[in-house]
């Protein structure tokens, strides 16, 4: 069975640090990847996505990058905090890329704090 | 580009009474829609999707509804119980294969 881990579990950081959040997909070979951000209370949004190693697609920018090192391994990172950036980071992956069979699987999710 | 309404933004039902949830969207070319719940401080947990070839599913006490002509899907939770309680997010592929999400629902329901 497929699992996603995502790391750290929470972060408090400061205004203006680096920041790297991690997700991992055992279980299932050549996943589409996808991050969202989720303000506190609010609708999700999504930031990133990802089909193939190497190659990442940006959805909405909000001065964050991310990477895909390997085919299991989404990275979200960024060099200069803001606290804007605050809220709850989910990971997603999804079997086919735009086909009928494209449910997304979510993370546990990481929950940052920028003070 | 797709916009989605929910429009409940709270829920309260008695236990063992059904629980509605509307959503609709703009993007006629969205074809595929889940529903996805969230519990307080975890992710998000797939509970039952609808494809536009078809205008309702059933998967035990949960139906979807989908009328396309309005644009318009909707979640029933029946005999709902107190483990029902938790978020519940509506969300809708447009034709550029990115999922929009609604506001959420916070359902509510009371022993």
């Amino acid at each position: 069975a497929q699992t996603i881990h995502q790391w750290p579990v929470a972060e408090i950081k400061a205004v203006g640090s680096p920041l790297s959040l991690g997700c991992t997909i055992k279980g299932k070979s050549s996943p589409n990847l996808y991050w969202y951000w989720q303000a506190t209370g609010g609708t999700l949004q999504q930031l990133f996505y990802s089909i193939t190693v190497g190659q990442v697609e940006s959805v909405v920018q909000l001065n964050l990058s991310a990477s895909r090192p390997k085919d299991d391994q989404f990275i979200l990172s960024t060099e200069k905090l803001l606290l804007s950036h605050s809220g709850f980071y989910l990971c997603a992956w999804s079997l086919v890329w735009g086909g009928a069979e494209d449910t997304q699987y979510f993370g546990p999710g990481t929950r940052l704090l920028v003070l | 580009g797709e916009k989605v309404e929910q429009h409940e933004s709270t829920l309260s039902v008695r236990e063992g009474d059904s629980a509605v949830i509307n959503c609709t969207y703009t993007d006629t070319a969205s074809s595929y829609f889940p529903w996805y719940k969230q519990e307080a401080g975890k992710g998000l947990h797939f509970v039952i999707d609808i494809r536009s070839n078809v205008d309702r599913k059933q998967s035990q006490r949960l139906i979807v509804l989908l009328d396309k002509k309005a644009k318009r899907f909707s979640l029933h939770i029946t005999a709902t119980q107190p483990e029902d309680s938790a978020i519940y997010f509506c969300a809708a592929t447009g034709g550029n294969n990115k999922l929009t999400f609604g506001q959420g629902t916070v359902l509510s329901v009371i022993p």
